[in-house]
């Protein structure tokens, strides 16, 4: 059964950072590439950013481009984000989730989730 | 990048209705469409890819269509678990993916 966990989110001013983390299980991690999509507390699904299978291929979304890296451990199944120069509108409930592919992301045959991040004075 | 627009945004139904939501894209797309179920704080969950794939263990009743730049998620006849909230997704441009608006099926 595949399985996507995440954490690391929470309550952070705005300017700071948090790591988000997602462990995969489930199926061969390694072989596909994965995504976070975020959404904002009443509002629709926005991608975010992808990473492909090898790692060696990285994607962003204008909106969080230059703040946010997406990054990966194949050796431990791990997917992660960091997020830093954090916003207001950077609140949002944060998915990770799989492609069924390895070399870019198409469409999410799974999703985390969620977890929560939380940018407030 | 490709803009994705939905219609409705709110769809009032009932039961055993024929449902009908459109999706737009701003270009073409060809295929590379995913449509999505969301219930209220749960994940998405995938319905359709491909335009018109079924997802495995997705019911019968809900099918896609179209290519190009119009397309359509039908649920042809509702059940209650059905009243959620649906999104189409472009991966025809990979590095930079879209959602739709949403569309949000409530009961009548």
């Amino acid at each position: 059964e595949v399985q996507l966990l995440e954490s690391g989110g929470g309550l952070v001013q705005p300017g700071g950072s948090l790591r988000l983390s997602c462990a995969a299980s489930g199926f061969t991690f390694s072989s596909y590439a994965m995504s976070w999509v975020r959404q904002a507390p009443g509002k629709g699904l926005e991608w975010v950013s992808t990473i492909n299978a090898s790692g060696g291929s990285t994607y962003y979304a204008d909106s969080v481009k230059g703040r946010f890296t997406i990054s990966r451990d194949n050796s431990k199944n791990t997917l992660y984000l960091q997020v830093n120069s954090l916003r207001a509108e950077d609140t949002a409930v944060y998915y990770c989730a799989k492609a069924d592919y390895g070399d870019y992301s198409t469409f999410f045959d799974y999703w985390g989730q969620g977890t929560l991040v939380t940018v407030s004075s | 990048d490709i803009q994705m627009t939905q219609s409705p945004s709110t769809l009032s139904a009932s039961v055993g209705d024929r449902v009908t939501i459109t999706c737009r894209a701003s270009q073409s797309i060809s295929s590379w469409l995913a449509w999505y179920q969301q219930k209220p704080g749960k994940a998405p969950k995938l319905l359709i890819y491909k335009a018109s794939s079924l997802e495995s263990g997705v019911p019968s009743r809900f099918s896609g269509s179209g290519s190009g730049t119009e397309f359509t998620l039908t649920i042809s006849s509702l059940q209650p678990d059905d009243f959620a909230t649906y999104y189409c997704q472009q991966y025809n441009s990979f590095s930079k993916l879209t959602f739709g608006g949403g569309t949000k099926v409530e009961i009548k």
